[in-house]
């Protein structure tokens, strides 16, 4: 079975500051990774994806993520914070033995203060 | 190129009623996935489709819940004897259909029982 938890319901950072969301994962195999962020009223849109090549991620909108195998997380950061980065952000794991389905964590609400 | 789309964007229905959401993946998508968004959560699996075929429909709730794929296309997910907690954003997403793929979403289709 595969799971993701995500520490913070909710993040408030002050617009420049570091972001940073945390997501650590159960899998019991090669896990593939995924942050989605959700604007309000808008659909999914993928942030970064992890599949097993270089374990630091660069995606969209200056966010990156960090794959550690030992500590079993993919921790989320972008070094300054825009306004427009406030939005709700989904850690999600799939793999091969659980077929492509993707299993999601609770969830981060980022609030971005100016 | 068109997104996933998703009809209608609002449902509201009574409770005991039945209701179909349909899903129009993009176009040479093998895969389809719906999943559930309940408030304030994250969103939860309920059904993989991989060409007309359901590969994986493990997170459907009950036997109320049902869903075609007859031409490996569109998509229209079924539910039966509305109740109360039924109330979500219905999620669909599909993907090339190869392992670690990124899903795109859909709007969603707000389903609001009352």
């Amino acid at each position: 079975a595969q799971s993701v938890t995500q520490l913070g319901s909710h993040v408030s950072v002050s617009e420049g500051a570091l972001v940073l969301l945390r997501c650590n994962y159960s899998s019991s195999v090669p896990p593939y990774l995924f942050w989605y962020v959700q604007y309000p009223n808008q659909g999914l849109q993928l942030l970064l994806k992890y599949t097993s090549a270089a374990t630091l991620v660069k995606g969209i909108n200056g966010f990156e993520a960090e794959f550690k195998k030992s500590e079993t997380s993919f921790h989320l950061t972008k070094p300054s914070a825009h306004m427009s980065d406030a939005a709700e952000y989904f850690c999600a794991v799939s793999s091969p033995a659980a077929g492509n389905k993707l299993t999601f964590g609770g969830g981060t609400r980022v609030l971005v203060k100016p | 190129g068109a997104g996933v789309s998703q009809t209608p964007s609002n449902k509201v229905t009574e409770k005991g009623k039945y209701v179909e959401l349909r899903c129009d993946p993009i176009s040479g998508h093998t895969a389809l996935y719906w999943y559930r968004q309940s408030l304030g959560q994250g969103p939860e699996f309920l059904i993989y489709f991989q060409g007309t075929g359901a590969a994986d429909d493990s997170g459907l709730p009950n036997d109320r819940f049902f869903a075609v794929r007859p031409e490996g296309s569109v998509s229209t997910l079924k539910i039966q004897r509305t109740e109360r907690g039924d109330s979500a954003v219905y999620l669909c997403a599909s993907s090339p259909g190869t392992q670690g793929d990124e899903q795109f979403f859909g709007p969603g289709t707000r389903l609001t029982v009352l």
